[in-house]
């Protein structure tokens, strides 16, 4: 079975530009989540989308939006990057129950110029 | 609001000792607790999890948890630390309310001293 993928592993941006990052979840799963593991603040909850729709979303600013797609593949979209947008971002998926585990993939490496 | 502390961002122990991870939470509503482990330029992969059945949760590679309500606390041990168990250990909580992001503790380097 395969896991969950992520694409593309590295992406280099400069300041004010825009990223668009991509997650693959495991089939069956209908849940995905995002999270921000930026040096010295630890893993952050970005946002999460369930059937197509956003469910959830942590202290971000609207720069960072998303969308899930009929497949429930999504993507992240991070606007007018800043140089504090440096950071790995991890995508899971689960099956969208409570408590049930979240699958992580490899991440997103993001490098803001 | 949930969240978790943990205590100690690096850890140090021999091989063959005993691992302690610390893990306290915070949540107002009954906890979903989580220990997951982090290798190197790798993403995380889950070790165990309570969901308020037994009490002492086993999970993969030999590792365990005990949920204390009284103490608030999910410290994940080891009977005896492998070089393999070197890696980033980060614990999560969510909870009941249909919320399923997990908010995580700042994790804890694992060192292995051969």
């Amino acid at each position: 079975e395969a896991g969950v993928t992520q694409s593309p592993t590295h992406l280099i941006k400069t300041r004010g530009q825009q990223a668009t990052l991509r997650c693959s979840p495991i089939s069956g799963h209908t849940s995905v989540y995002w999270y921000q593991q930026a040096l010295g603040l630890g893993l952050q909850f970005l946002l999460w989308y369930d059937e197509g729709e956003e469910r959830n979303r942590g202290n971000f600013p609207p720069r960072f939006s998303g969308r899930q797609f009929p497949n429930y593949s999504s993507e992240l979209n991070v606007n007018a990057l800043e140089l504090e947008d440096s950071a790995l971002y991890l995508c899971a998926s689960s099956t969208g129950l409570a408590g049930v585990e979240q699958f992580f993939g490899p991440g997103t490496r993001l490098t803001v110029l | 609001a949930q969240s978790v502390t943990q205590l100690g961002s690096h850890v140090s122990v021999s091989e063959g000792a005993l691992v302690l991870l610390r893990c306290n939470y915070s949540s107002s509503v009954p906890p979903y607790l989580f220990w997951y482990v982090q290798y190197p330029n790798q993403g995380l992969q889950l070790l165990l999890k309570y969901t308020s059945a037994a009490t002492l949760v086993k999970g993969i590679n030999g590792f365990e948890a005990e949920f204390k309500k009284s103490e608030t606390s999910f410290h994940l041990t080891k009977p005896s630390a492998h070089m393999s168990d070197a890696a980033e250990y980060f614990c999560a909580v969510s909870d009941q309310t249909g919320a399923n992001n997990l908010f995580f503790g700042t994790g804890t380097r694992l060192t292995v001293i051969p």
